[in-house]
């Protein structure tokens, strides 16, 4: 059964620092990997998708990566901004499955 | 791009009664949908998967007799949460799309049971 980890739970950067949110599963046969944001109270907005054979994918400010081998995959944002400050959720689609798994989502906040 | 519409965006209703959430593709066809339940502070749970035009297929340990699940056309999906109790109060949000361009998430409703 994959299992999808996000570390760190929480984080919290001053306002135009670059940072690292991690993303790892245990199941590497993946069909995709899905980055969402989550605001309180809100639903899912799909931030990006890279597919089983990409390495990354970039959108903006953000930056995805993808190691399946190893079973990881992280989004990067550079220069944070307050707005940033959401929960970002990871989660992965088995490569014989039309589900996606999500982890338990990482919690940023961005400070003025 | 996808958009799927969820409503209500939050509803209180009393024990006992029933609460019935629509999910509509507004720009696509969606022969699948799906539903989630979220915890506070949790990750979302799938609870069930909705095919158009047949039987919704159920979680481990989701009664599918408390969430009925009707998708009767390509574009809406409902669930019904049948005499709701106060421990059915959550976050349920639908989601559609495609397996390989990605799911498109509805803006979710929060259901209170009192």
């Amino acid at each position: 059964k994959q299992e999808v980890t996000q570390i760190p739970a929480a984080l919290s950067v001053p306002e135009g620092e670059n940072l690292v949110l991690n993303c790892s599963f245990t199941d590497s046969a993946i069909y995709n990997l899905q980055w969402f944001r989550q605001d309180p109270g809100k639903g899912l907005t799909s931030l990006l998708l890279i597919q089983s054979s990409q390495r990354e994918q970039t959108s903006g400010r953000l930056n995805a990566s993808l190691d399946k081998s190893s079973g990881r995959s992280t989004l990067y944002i550079a220069a944070s901004q307050p707005g940033d400050s959401a929960t970002y959720l990871c989660a992965v689609m088995g490569s014989g499955s039309y589900q996606l798994t999500f982890g338990k989502g990482t919690k940023l906040s961005v400070i003025p | 791009g996808a958009v799927v519409s969820q409503h209500p965006s939050w509803v209180i209703c009393k024990s006992g009664t029933s609460v019935k959430i629509e999910c509509r593709s507004l720009d696509f066809q969606a022969t699948t949908m799906f539903w989630y339940r979220q915890f506070p502070k949790q990750s979302l749970m799938l609870m069930a998967t909705s095919n158009e035009g047949s039987k919704a297929t159920y979680e481990q340990g989701v009664e599918k007799d408390k969430f009925l699940i009707n998708h009767a056309s390509l574009t809406l999906s409902t669930l019904t949460v049948t005499s709701a109790h106060p421990e059915d109060s959550s976050f349920y949000i639908c989601s559609a799309g495609d397996r390989g361009a990605g799911y498109t998430f509805g803006s979710g409703t929060r259901l209170t049971v009192v």
